[in-house]
């Protein structure tokens, strides 16, 4: 069946540095890709959205590109720090329901 | 504005019997859609309910049932408990039926003994 799916379960990066959250979907029909960030006891919180039509957005730190050739997705985020320690789930939506993938955790190395 | 509030936090159940869990969504926003998190797991929807009628239902057995009110407050219950359906129940409201992104309560942490 359709499925989104995430690289890596798991990924350190030092402070500062720029990470890179990875995300495959299978779905070329999907038109609306979502990235949520899920801290320790609480619910997911959303990052950035964006829709097919588009192949890069930026927000505030953080910038999701999507390569519809590949059906890939990827979420950016500048000088990490330590608040962005985190699970990161991406999620593809289409007929107005969303299919999440697995989450990687960030690890911030101090 | 107030978040999505979900109660109670925590909950002990065994096995057999059943639980009701509440959420109340953000002022204005008319939908509400339940999943279940499991560790390791990304989220698995349940269900979404708009305008106090259920418009969408994930692949999950009917001891999983809900409801809206008309001030779209909503109630999950789960049924006949299994050791399985320890997991933390999220709660997520929008301003419509489907609408993203959606907002997350911190959700209900459900343990079956």
């Amino acid at each position: 069946g359709e499925s989104v799916g995430l690289h890596l379960p798991t990924l350190s990066v030092q402070e500062g540095d720029n990470s890179i959250i990875n995300c495959a979907y299978s779905n070329s029909a999907s038109d609306y890709f979502i990235w949520y960030k899920q801290e320790s006891g609480k619910g997911p919180q959303f990052i950035i959205d964006i829709r097919s039509n588009m192949d890069k957005r930026q927000g505030q730190r953080v910038t999701v590109l999507l390569n519809k050739t590949v059906k890939h997705l990827s979420l950016q985020i500048a000088a990490t720090q330590p608040g962005d320690s985190a699970v990161y789930f991406c999620a593809e939506g289409s007929n107005y329901q969303l299919i999440w993938g697995a989450g990687t955790k960030l690890i911030i190395k101090p | 504005k107030a978040g999505v509030t979900q109660t109670p936090r925590y909950l002990i159940k065994t096995r057999g019997q059943q639980v009701t869990l509440s959420c109340s969504p953000i002022s204005g926003h008319r939908s509400v859609s339940w999943y279940q998190q499991t560790p390791g797991q990304g989220l698995q929807f349940l269900f979404e309910y708009f305008s106090e009628t259920q418009r969408n239902k994930g692949n999950f057995p009917g001891r999983f049932s809900g409801r809206q009110f008309s001030n779209s407050r909503s109630e999950m219950n789960v049924s006949t408990l299994e050791l399985g359906d320890s997991a933390l129940y999220l709660c997520a409201s929008s301003l419509d039926l489907g609408g993203q992104p959606q907002h997350f309560g911190d959700g209900t942490r459900l343990s079956i003994l």
